[in-house]
């Protein structure tokens, strides 16, 4: 099925280790994004792509990395876990400001 | 920076009630809005996406209406059912890197 996949589903860290996170859309799309999502915060971005080879910073981009080398994955990176970063971790994708955001099912991440 | 507010918080409701929920954001100059669905640890789930040049879509027992000129969108559900408790999120597309702002949403329980 068409769509935005995310890989692992859930994954529990100790602090100080690294992983990364992975986005893969099939739908052609150009615009890809990572936010995050906590308890009576909402979701917040955390770094977004507007094309292969592109990255640019959001809301709350520090302590994270991202990678867009081929169009239709987005890599989001932590180089040393912390518990502050324990939420869930969800990426999404578009095509066109007339377009509307497809989403994720989601990583809920632990960091121990 | 926009900002969005989404009351209430959390609402519960009989079944077969029609219910209304509130979204309001202070920065009109938005490409879209997009009316989301969560359930418990799972997605996002695309409800209704109206364009700025749009005032209201409809989709089943779902109405959504956009008021630039006030700062409002409304989420209208007709003849709730248990089925529809979940998480509503509204959300506004804007900005120069054309990202998605979040409410934080509320929580719906239709009791049967």
């Amino acid at each position: 099925n068409a769509g935005v996949t995310q890989t692992p589903k859930f994954r529990v860290l100790k602090t100080g280790q690294s992983m990364t996170l992975l986005c893969a859309q099939d739908m052609n799309h150009e615009y890809m994004y990572w936010y995050r999502q906590d308890p009576g915060m909402g979701l917040r971005l955390i770094h977004y792509s507007v094309g292969e080879g592109t990255t640019a910073k959001g809301e709350v981009p520090d302590g994270y990395n991202v990678s867009r080398l081929k169009k239709q994955n987005f890599l989001l990176g932590l180089e040393s876990a912390a518990p502050s970063q324990t939420s869930v971790y969800f990426c999404a994708s578009r095509t066109g400001t007339a377009n509307g955001y497809t989403f994720g099912s989601g990583t809920r991440l632990t960091v121990v | 920076k926009q900002e969005v507010t989404q009351i209430p918080a959390a609402l519960s409701v009989p079944e077969g009630e029609n219910l209304v929920l509130n979204c309001s954001f202070t920065d009109s100059a938005i490409y879209n809005l997009q009316w989301f669905r969560q359930d418990p640890g799972k997605g996002l789930t695309s409800l209704l996406l109206i364009q700025s040049s749009q005032r209201e879509q409809t989709s089943g027992r779902l109405n959504a209406s956009l008021d630039k000129s006030s700062g409002r969108s409304t989420l209208y559900i007709a003849a709730s059912q248990p089925g529809d408790s979940a998480t509503y999120l509204c959300a506004f597309l804007s900005g120069s890197a054309r990202q998605l702002t979040f409410g934080s949403g509320t929580q719906l329980t239709v009791l049967p």
